[in-house]
């Protein structure tokens, strides 16, 4: 069965980094890339970035360059999203989701980080 | 990258058709066959429905179809059900080699 893992809840103050895992599992880690994608509460879907799973290459959309790092480690099969410099809108619930040629098949369950004072 | 704008809503009664636009660019949309459509029901993660602009996964209905013209897609849901009330959100891949997803829209079964 293919899926996709995630860590827990997260909370954090005002300008403190986060780091979320995704772990997959049922396929061969390195096949496919990973996208990152967020939801604040009530709001819809924000695609954050993706990371090749391969070689790490990565690519970031605009409004999170500088602020967000994505890592893998091909020896435990885990990618990473670190978020830096919280604001209290960044509370939201993070998605990793497989990366499959632009199309997201397989989706974590999601890990919630809540920023606040 | 500005989010592909969809309606904010869409209703039909069970056993109608209803169709939910999803607008871009020549950029994304317009420029690509990589056009996905997500469901996501309330606290649940989002379920691929289609792919590439009008490809179905294995186990999805096939009440569930997508087109494409221009700078626009469309899903269409035929036969509509009490379980197909959920949110939908469009996704296209764009020339910055990166992804956008639609502002989503809320499917009500009357």
């Amino acid at each position: 069965q293919v899926q996709l893992v995630q860590s827990g809840v997260e909370v954090r103050k005002p300008g403190a980094s986060v780091k979320v895992s995704c772990k997959p599992s049922g396929y061969t880690f390195s096949s496919y890339g990973i996208s990152w994608v967020r939801q604040a509460p009530g709001q819809g879907l924000e695609w954050m970035g993706w990371i090749s799973a391969y070689n790490g290459n990565t690519k970031y959309a605009q409004n999170f360059q500088g602020r967000v790092t994505l890592t893998r480690d091909t020896s435990t099969s885990t990618a990473y999203l670190d978020l830096r410099s919280l604001r209290s809108d960044d509370t939201a619930v993070y998605f990793c989701v497989r990366d499959k040629n632009y199309v997201f098949d397989i989706w974590g369950q999601g890990s919630m980080v809540t920023v606040s004072s | 990258q500005s989010a592909l704008t969809q309606p904010a809503s869409v209703s039909g009664s069970p056993g109608q058709s209803i169709t939910i636009s999803c607008t871009g660019t020549s950029s994304d949309i317009g420029g690509y066959k990589y056009v996905s459509w997500y469901q996501q029901h309330p606290g649940k993660a989002p379920k691929l429905m289609i792919y590439e602009v009008s490809n179905r996964p294995s186990g999805v209905s096939n009440r569930f179809s997508g087109s494409k013209s221009g700078n626009t897609a469309s899903l269409t849901i035929s036969g509509l059900q009490a379980e197909d009330e959920a949110d939908y959100y469009c996704m296209s891949y764009t020339t910055s080699t990166t992804r956008v997803f639609g502002t989503g829209t809320k499917v009500t079964v009357l």
